[in-house]
């Protein structure tokens, strides 16, 4: 059973630029989350789609956005990038809200130069 | 608010000592659930173990054991005789029962890392 895919792996972006995230989920899965891990911050949660719908959002500015596709694959974008958004951003998928246990990818690690 | 407290930025053990890993939460509500993950070097986030708040039994999985008590609001984490495999970083995670049917996100603690030194 594949796990969760995220790509890019790596990515390096100048500041001011927009970047474009993309996460698929377990096959059956239909909430997907999304975290970013910094050193100073730790893991902070973003924002979770299940069907389609933002279900929840953690407090961040709305340079931050995401979707979620009928194929429960979810993508997040970030916009005018700036030096502090470099950070490892992690993706999580469960089969629902109701908490099955969330399944982590290894995430894309954004470089803002 | 929720907040989980790891005190322990890093531990460092010689192999096969036990070692425990602290984890402290505050919430305000009485259903939630409680995580903990392990993130090897990788990156990726390992998921180790889930209680929820009406369940307080401990549980034990092979070398790796789980105090849950709500009096203290303390859900801690025991490796017994510890192996090198097992250096990583450690979270332990909280979510509340969303208002709107389901869970929040996880707001996870700092995290411990854990050296286990041959």
């Amino acid at each position: 059973k594949a796990g969760v895919t995220q790509t890019p792996r790596y990515l390096i972006k100048t500041r001011g630029q927009q970047v474009t995230l993309s996460c698929s989920p377990i096959s059956g899965h239909r909430s997907v989350s999304w975290y970013q891990q910094t050193p100073g911050q730790g893991l902070q949660f973003l924002f979770e789609y299940f069907s389609e719908t933002q279900r929840n959002k953690g407090n961040f500015p709305g340079r931050f956005s995401g979707r979620q596709f009928s194929n429960s694959r979810s993508e997040m974008n970030v916009s005018t990038l700036e030096l502090g958004d470099s950070a490892l951003y992690l993706c999580a998928s469960s089969t629902g809200p109701f908490y099955n246990g969330y399944t982590f990818g290894s995430g894309t690690r954004l470089t803002v130069v | 608010a929720q907040k989980v407290t790891q005190a322990q930025t890093e531990i460092s053990v010689v192999e096969k000592e036990d070692v425990t890993l602290d984890c402290v939460y505050e919430t305000r509500d009485t259903t939630y659930y409680l995580f903990w993950y392990k993130q090897p070097p990788s990156g990726e986030l390992v998921f180790l173990i889930r209680r929820n708040s009406f369940d307080e039994q401990n549980e034990i999985s092979g070398r790796y054991s789980w105090n849950f008590q709500k009096s203290t609001s303390s859900f801690n984490f025991t490796i017994t005789a510890s192996q090198v495999v097992d250096s990583a970083v450690y979270f332990c995670a909280l979510s509340e029962f969303s208002s709107g049917g389901g869970a929040d996100g996880l707001t996870f603690g700092k995290g411990t890392h854990l050296i286990i030194q041959p």
